[in-house]
């Protein structure tokens, strides 16, 4: 196991209302970067986490938002969902970012729904 | 154009099969090169990293053509415990960008 925990593991949410994702990260990682994977796509990067600042952000709409804390645990905030927002989120924790050796390691993922 | 794309598969093979996928992206700048594998409804979990010079882990081998911004995966004697999706991924700086996968069925 990579050490990333996500939570929840599961959530249904109605279209309009706002989620909270939460992620650790694998001990001595600093950087955390979400990622929205649809059924039968490819992770799309949302936007990344270096020591608690924004340093990356994917085509995502502002009501897409995070956080990240002293201890780089991180948040990913949804607000207004829609249907569309429907998929698999994941995190990933990395030493760093970016540059040749930079590797990331997946959390198991949170699945939403919103009906 | 798509900045990563790969084979559409699915691959569908008997064991013991070598199998290859391709993939090619579009940015020149991309720095870093991996392979991810996928299981059905879990998270990506890295397979390998891809350096210029080629690299081999096992029975798996990776290569990387800056010129013509090509990666390829070759599995050599394939398991069934090989089945599922790969996903090629591409990095510039700390944009990582995924392909959307293909996948492999390794059958008895």
């Amino acid at each position: 196991e990579t050490g990333v925990t996500q939570s929840p593991t599961h959530l249904i949410k109605t279209r309009g209302q706002q989620v909270t994702l939460r992620c650790s990260s694998q001990s001595g990682h600093n950087t955390v970067s979400w990622y929205q994977q649809a059924l039968g796509q490819g992770p799309q990067f949302i936007f990344q986490y270096y020591r608690e600042e924004e340093n990356g952000r994917g085509n995502f709409p502002p009501r897409f938002s995070g956080l990240q804390f002293p201890n780089y645990s991180s948040e990913l905030n949804v607000n207004a969902l829609e249907l569309d927002d429907s998929a698999l989120y994941l995190c990933a924790s990395s030493l760093g970012s970016g540059g040749p050796t930079y590797e990331q390691y997946f959390g198991p993922g949170t699945r939403l729904t919103v009906t | 154009r798509k900045e990563v794309e790969q084979d559409p598969g699915p691959f569908n093979v008997p064991e013991g099969a070598t199998v290859a996928f391709n993939c090619t992206y579009s940015n020149s700048a991309s720095q870093s090169f991996f392979w991810y594998r996928q299981d059905c409804r879990k998270e990506p979990k890295l397979l390998m990293s891809v350096y210029s010079s080629g690299n081999e882990d096992g029975r798996f081998t990776a290569q990387l053509n800056r010129a013509s911004q090509y990666i390829s995966l070759l599995i050599r004697d394939s398991k069934l415990s090989d089945s599922a999706t790969y996903l090629c991924v591409v990095t510039n700086n700390n944009d990582m960008r995924f392909g959307a996968g293909t996948r492999l069925t390794v059958k008895p």
